[in-house]
């Protein structure tokens, strides 16, 4: 089992529409969890963290559900712009400052 | 506006040959990463540095791969002999934990795409 699970889609979701997406995670000791967004051939880039009592950020939000070991994003109102790959980020509880990638949910907006 | 500095951006080569790849962390940052990207395996991490010492280099090819900080402004990253599953993009990162970002939070280059041909 790997250690971060991601659905690498595509996501192909209307303008507007309101897309979620799941990661699980296989260490129960992780404390850290992030959302990064990575560009058609760019580089990845931290969209926001995960906190225990979820956060959320304009469009964004993230949930942390330690029980089941799954995060999520939610996007509302989806925009052209948000079409990227959506990587799932965990922190490796054994490695300083060590993260673990999933494989990235690729999601595409449509006119 | 700080940022990570990669080179090269594209490098294809023949099976065999030295691959030599440069990172410049962010000035200040004490911690460096190596990644790969491949589609079907995502991002790997290949080693990590912190304050230039090895951390964990166990993802990766001991035989044939190579990584080291010769100054905190300077990464680099070695394959001898390249072979063709090489292949991919390689990324630097670099964090510094207790900053003001996000603990944890990693600032990546451009990236370095390396065919072997």
């Amino acid at each position: 089992r790997k250690e971060v699970e991601q659905d690498p889609g595509p996501f192909n979701v209307p303008e507007g529409a309101t897309v979620a997406f799941n990661c699980t995670y296989s260490n129960s000791a992780s404390q850290s969890f992030f959302w990064y967004r990575q560009d058609c051939r760019k580089e990845p880039k931290l969209l926001m963290s995960v906190y225990s009592s979820g956060n959320e950020d304009g469009r964004f939000t993230a949930q942390l559900n330690r029980a089941s070991q799954y995060i999520s994003l939610l996007i509302r109102d989806s925009k052209l712009s948000d079409s990227a790959t959506y990587l799932c980020v965990v922190n490796d509880p054994g490695g300083y400052q060590k993260v673990t990638f999933g494989i990235g949910t690729k999601l595409q907006v449509i006119p | 506006d700080a940022r990570v500095t990669q080179t090269p951006r594209d490098k294809v080569t023949e099976m065999g040959q030295e691959v030599t790849m440069r990172c410049q962390p962010i000035l200040g940052h004490n911690t460096v990463f190596w990644y790969r990207q491949t589609m079907m395996q995502g991002l790997e991490l290949l080693a990590y540095f912190r304050n230039r010492a090895p951390l964990d280099d166990s993802g990766m090819p001991k035989d044939r791969f190579s990584a080291e900080m010769p100054d905190a402004t300077l990464a680099t990253l070695k394959i001898q002999p390249s072979e063709p599953r090489d292949s991919a993009v390689y990324f630097c990162a670099s964090g510094l934990r207790g900053g003001k970002s996000s603990y944890n939070e990693q600032f990546f280059g451009p990236g370095t795409r390396l065919t072997v041909l």
